[in-house]
């Protein structure tokens, strides 16, 4: 089955600083990529997705990007606010309806 | 904006016992979905529902485990008899056709 790593971790970078998280997936077949975030208790709240046939999407300061021959896909925060702090989750499905296989997670801080 | 609901917020149980974690998804949607996410760790999915059968589950989503839909609003899961290992959050997810998941807000179960 679909196997997504993600890295890093942890990621601390300093207010207003860019943030970039990487994930790599397994299934060639996975076409829908999207990207949660997740506050301390709550649900994972979508933030922006990709599908197969786009390399790259862009939602004001966030940004997704796709390299669908590498099975790489990476998302980019810039201009980082103190609100961003949460934990990053990837994804990948085999469709947008499809079930969700999650990414191990990336804490990120935003340092004042 | 219509949301998953999910009940309770927080079940404590001693193990061996039974558990009926309760989700109320959008009224529309079609496609129902169990994930848990044991603290710290990713989502990871469980199950997946529509028209009144399971569409597919997980390798996590044992003889111990069940689904049902009982009404046209109630998708509830049932573990038979909860194991230490069983604590974590269980977040419901819902869809309408072709479109993207909408989690509820989790009932966090602790397993004594």
């Amino acid at each position: 089955g679909e196997n997504v790593e993600q890295h890093p971790s942890t990621l601390s970078v300093q207010e207003g600083d860019s943030a970039v998280i990487k994930c790599t997936y397994s299934d060639s077949a996975s076409n829908y990529f999207p990207w949660y975030k997740q506050e301390l208790g709550k649900r994972p709240q979508l933030i922006i997705d990709i599908r197969s046939n786009v390399g790259e999407k862009k939602d004001q300061r966030i940004a997704v990007t796709l390299n669908k021959t590498a099975k790489h896909f990476s998302l980019h925060i810039t201009e980082t606010q103190p609100e961003d702090s949460a934990v990053y989750f990837c994804a990948a499905s085999m469709a947008r309806d499809d079930k969700i296989i999650f990414g191990k997670g990336t804490r990120l801080h935003i340092l004042p | 904006e219509p949301e998953v609901t999910q009940t309770p917020s927080h079940q404590v149980t001693q193990m061996g016992q039974e558990v009926i974690l309760r989700c109320v998804p959008i009224s529309n949607h079609l496609y129902f979905y169990w994930y848990r996410q044991i603290l710290g760790q990713k989502v990871e999915f469980l199950v997946s529902f529509y028209n009144n059968e399971i569409s597919e589950k997980s390798e996590i989503f044992d003889d111990q485990f069940s689904v049902e839909r009982p009404d046209g609003s109630n998708f509830t899961l049932k573990i038979r008899s909860t194991k230490l290992e069983d604590s974590a959050m269980y977040f419901c997810a819902s869809r309408t056709d072709g479109n993207e998941q909408f989690f509820g807000p989790g009932t966090r179960l602790t397993v004594l």
